[in-house]
């Protein structure tokens, strides 16, 4: 079982540069989520899904947008990059919708740097 | 406001030695989960527990204990004999329970910072 799987898993950018980061889960989880990782701010979360064909905006949604393609693949897309998009980027999913009881099931990370 | 600290940024420890890692939380919410989240040097975050605010028995699997207390809003994470594989940061995280009315506020989940743990042979 794979879980969640994200790529690329390494990747580098000029600012102003756009890219797509894709995320697919084989749980048949029904909602799935982005996190940033960032030294001294923990985990912000940009975007969720909380079923297939609905997204909504986290705490930190500026600059991102999503696409929640079909149940099992949920992509984060940086527009115009820019260096404070410098982060480790993970991908969770969980098939307890939005409970408060819901364990996420997290992706191995992406990590991208903004030149 | 509901907020998650974890003190101890960092903690080195030999192997074999016991360590715990406390977690302080705030809530205005009588019904809340709080969960422990491990991410060792590969990168994933691995669950390891959640709790449910109405259920403060200690929990022990192996060599890992969890100590629950409401009167502290404390939810510690104990490891007994460390080795070098727990090396690894351990996140605490805080979730209200999923209300109706107030469904925007609770589809998150309040991360604490960390505590990175060093486990030397």
């Amino acid at each position: 079982n794979a879980g969640v799987t994200q790529t690329p898993k390494f990747q580098v950018l000029k600012t102003g540069q756009s890219m797509t980061l894709q995320c697919a889960q084989d749980m048949n989880h029904n909602s799935m989520y982005w996190y940033r990782q960032d030294p001294g701010m923990g985990l912000r979360l940009i975007y969720y899904s909380a079923s297939e064909g609905t997204t909504d905006k986290g705490e930190v949604p500026n600059g991102y947008n999503v696409s929640r393609l079909n149940k099992r693949e949920f992509s984060l897309r940086l527009e115009s990059a820019a260096p404070s998009q410098t982060s480790v980027y993970f991908c969770a999913s969980t098939d307890r919708g939005l409970s408060g009881a819901n364990v996420l099931t997290f992706g191995a990370g992406s990590r991208l740097t903004v030149l | 406001a509901q907020k998650v600290t974890q003190a101890q940024t960092e903690i080195s420890v030999v192997e074999k030695e016991d360590v715990t890692l406390d977690c302080v939380y705030e809530t205005r919410d009588t019904t809340y989960y709080l969960f422990w989240y491990k991410q060792p040097p590969s990168g994933e975050l691995v669950f390891l527990i959640r709790r449910n605010s109405f259920d403060e028995q200690n929990e022990i699997s192996g060599r890992y204990s969890w100590n629950f207390q409401k009167s502290t809003s404390s939810f510690n994470f104990t490891i007994t004999a460390s080795q070098v594989v727990d090396s690894a940061v351990y996140f605490c995280a805080l979730s209200e329970a999923y209300s109706h009315f107030n469904a925007g506020n609770n589809r998150k989940l309040i991360w604490g910072l960390g505590t990175s743990l060093a486990v030397n042979p």
